[in-house]
């Protein structure tokens, strides 16, 4: 089973910061990687799938990059609303999996 | 508007049974595959089962496999999870979610629609 893990598991920024999320897979995924965001008590929200494609309606401030192993998630300026715990999944092979989670802090 | 409804969740004693519902609207139902993630409390979220759109082909997380069944009504618009010898583990708000799919019908994929969870709780 493919095993995905999110650094750091928190982090700590200010409105207007770039911050960057990082996500790694145990094993080759291609491009098949989703990330989310979940506010507390709310469902997750999909931002970014196949790895770098930006889900209809979310803000360009968000983007994805990698393959193979390694991805990030970015959000170029921080805003109020990004405040939340972010998740990677990897769709590449059954069973799908979901990183640990990594919250994002007001500093 | 795309929606999921879950419904079905509660308290249920150690090695008991429940099923879930998820009721969809909104679009093709029979088009998508769909999914049941779950989420323990104040823990990340875990990918549970999933389901081709024509329900022809199931897959399961070992965590449940053996003891859960995920299936579908396409006539009726809903999702299901057959959930039996439920352990305390097995405690968390089930989320119905619906595949964004990627072409082949029965590979995986990720959930560009929620619905807003159903909560099961396993205690004695």
């Amino acid at each position: 089973d493919i095993q995905m893990t999110q650094s750091p598991s928190t982090l700590s920024a200010s409105v207007g910061d770039r911050v960057t999320i990082t996500c790694r897979a145990s094993q080759s995924i291609s491009s098949w990687l989703a990330w989310y965001q979940q506010k507390p008590g709310k469902a997750p929200k999909l931002l970014i799938y196949k790895a770098s494609s930006l889900e209809s309606g979310v803000p360009s401030r968000f983007s994805g990059s990698g393959s193979g192993t390694e991805f990030t998630l970015t959000i170029s300026s921080l805003q109020p609303d990004d405040f939340a715990t972010y998740y990677c999944q990897q769709y590449n092979s059954y069973p799908v999996a979901f990183g640990q989670g990594t919250k994002l802090e007001i500093k | 508007e795309v929606q999921l409804l879950e419904s079905g969740g509660g308290l249920v004693q150690p090695g008991g049974s429940l099923r879930l519902s998820c009721a969809a609207s909104g679009f093709t139902f029979s088009s998508y595959a769909m999914s049941w993630v779950r989420q323990a409390p104040g823990k990340g979220l875990e990918w549970v089962s999933a389901i081709s759109g024509s329900g022809g082909s199931t897959y399961y997380a070992d965590s449940v496999k053996g003891r859960f069944t995920i299936s579908r009504d396409n006539s009726k618009n809903t999702l299901y999870l057959q959930m039996n010898s439920l352990r305390a583990e097995d405690t968390a708000v089930y989320y119905c979610a619906k595949i964004k799919g990627r072409g082949i019908a029965v590979a995986p994929g990720c959930v560009d629609v929620w619905g807003q969870g159903t909560t099961v709780t396993v205690s004695s």
